[in-house]
């Protein structure tokens, strides 16, 4: 799977929109980005994928540019709730490899929503 | 609700005592997978399953065992636990293995070895 790399902190105001970078510069056609947060030591929360499309739902929209190798997702109107480390993964789109099915969490970025 | 749950959600214990901490999902979901979370270290896959009576070593299975009875357990085998054990775990679920198929995770399972 192709490796992300992504800020390490970032800081949003309650209310306004948080959006949260994560480069993928090597990733490969077949490979779905990820978005996956965790809220202080609880289990990881999956927050919206896509693979080439801009992605939208309940949670957040995800923005993928044109080549794919970033991408941004957004969450709207941030909340004290949504403060969080926020995972950006790649995934392979075919059953079978060396990876069945794991997911790589790198080190994420820590957001922190202010009141 | 659809859901994975873990029991017990917290636990020590001493090396060499034998435990089993537990984990189901309630949504069919052919694939379950173990995970633990060290500081610095992320979250490292243990142990896959790709269906009942299939499973596998992830990236760090040393020390652990699993079982895949039925479609909807997936419980983790401590034999001898050791202080390097102490982590935190999480059991996670999904339809399959691959993308599009988005992962469920439980709450955790917080783990002490003295």
């Amino acid at each position: 799977d192709a490796k992300t790399t992504q800020p390490p902190s970032m800081d949003c105001a309650e209310g306004r929109a948080a959006n949260l970078p994560c480069n993928h510069s090597t990733i490969s056609g077949n490979e779905y980005v990820y978005w996956y947060r965790q809220i202080h030591s609880q289990g990881p929360q999956y927050i919206i994928h896509g693979l080439k499309n801009n992605e939208t739902n309940e949670m957040a929209s995800l923005i993928i540019t044109e080549d794919r190798k970033s991408s941004t997702l957004i969450l709207p109107h941030a909340t004290l709730r949504d403060t969080a480390v926020y995972y950006c993964i790649v995934r392979v789109a075919v059953a079978g490899g060396t990876s069945y099915g794991k997911l790589t969490f790198g080190q994420g970025t820590i957001l922190t929503v202010h009141p | 609700e659809a859901q994975v749950t873990q029991n017990p959600r917290y636990l020590i214990t001493v090396t060499g005592k034998k435990l089993t901490v537990t984990c189901s999902q309630n949504m069919n979901h052919e694939y379950m997978s173990w995970y633990r979370q060290d500081p610095g270290l992320g979250l490292r896959q243990i142990y896959y399953s790709m269906n009942v009576e299939v499973t596998d070593k992830g990236d760090v299975p040393e020390g652990y065992k699993v079982s895949r009875k039925e479609k909807r357990n997936f419980p983790l085998i401590l034999e001898s636990p050791s202080p390097n054990q102490t982590s935190l775990y999480f059991c996670a679920s999904s339809a399959r293995s691959f993308p599009p198929y988005e992962q469920y995770f439980g709450p955790g399972t917080r783990l002490t070895v003295t």
